[in-house]
């Protein structure tokens, strides 16, 4: 198994709504990610975990919660999202070898109404 | 910190010609990793081809090749034998070798390929 499996592949929710994402890998990578994407703009991470530990937050509101339940999973909890929060979420994975970059999930894409 | 500069936001290629995507990027380090992924419309970020900044030897990927030039900093991609299959947004990325190092990206560039 090579992939990173995101689901929902589509959401939209309201302001008050409470939603997760999820994102599984069975590749055995150690490192987890998330990223915002907006329309034809490059990633901004979001969140790094290194062991099932959170290891990176870039200043993300606290309307966005992640967890790492074990090894192979990742959630993404949303709760009281505005409008611009809608984008695409995309999660990764790395193993420990630098060189070999991210695999990446296909994203889900979230609409905030 | 570093910086990666993709500074054509569009390209057009002729199916089965060649077009070679401009990278540059700025760092303080001597050990690195770039990237080029690829983003087609499915959404999906797909790994096109790799490069250690310790190996002189460009990488090359069946059709996909880069030109790493180190002292210049400039990492462009050349695409062979454009296919249609090829049109999507193509992102330069850099990671430093340090532990916790994050992927830095470029803003990308569109690709569309002509039939």
């Amino acid at each position: 198994d090579t992939e990173v499996t995101q689901t929902p592949k589509h959401l939209v929710m309201g302001m008050t709504n409470k939603k997760s994402l999820k994102c599984e890998q069975h590749m055995g990578h150690r490192a987890m990610y998330w990223y915002k994407q907006k329309a034809k703009k490059p990633p901004e991470l979001m969140f790094v975990y290194s062991y099932e530990k959170l290891s990176i937050n870039e200043s993300v509101p606290s309307r966005f919660s992640p967890e790492c339940p074990n090894s192979s999973l990742l959630n993404l909890h949303l709760h009281a999202l505005q409008p611009e929060d809608s984008a695409l979420y995309l999660c990764a994975s790395s193993q420990g070898r630098l060189a070999y970059g991210y695999t990446f999930g296909s994203g889900t894409r979230l609409t905030v109404v | 910190a570093q910086t990666v500069t993709q500074s054509q936001p569009e390209m057009s290629v002729q199916e089965a010609e060649t077009v070679t995507l401009s990278c540059t990027y700025d760092t303080s380090e001597s050990d690195y990793y770039l990237f080029w992924y690829k983003q087609p419309p499915s959404r999906q970020m797909i790994l096109v081809i790799r490069q250690e900044a310790y190996k002189q030897q460009n990488a090359t990927e069946n059709r996909f090749s880069v030109n790493f030039q180190k002292a210049a900093k400039s990492f462009s991609l050349k695409i062979s034998d454009s296919q249609l299959g090829d049109a999507a947004m193509y992102f330069c990325a850099y990671r430093s070798a340090g532990a916790n190092s994050k992927l830095t990206f470029g803003k990308g560039i569109t690709l569309s390929v002509r039939p």
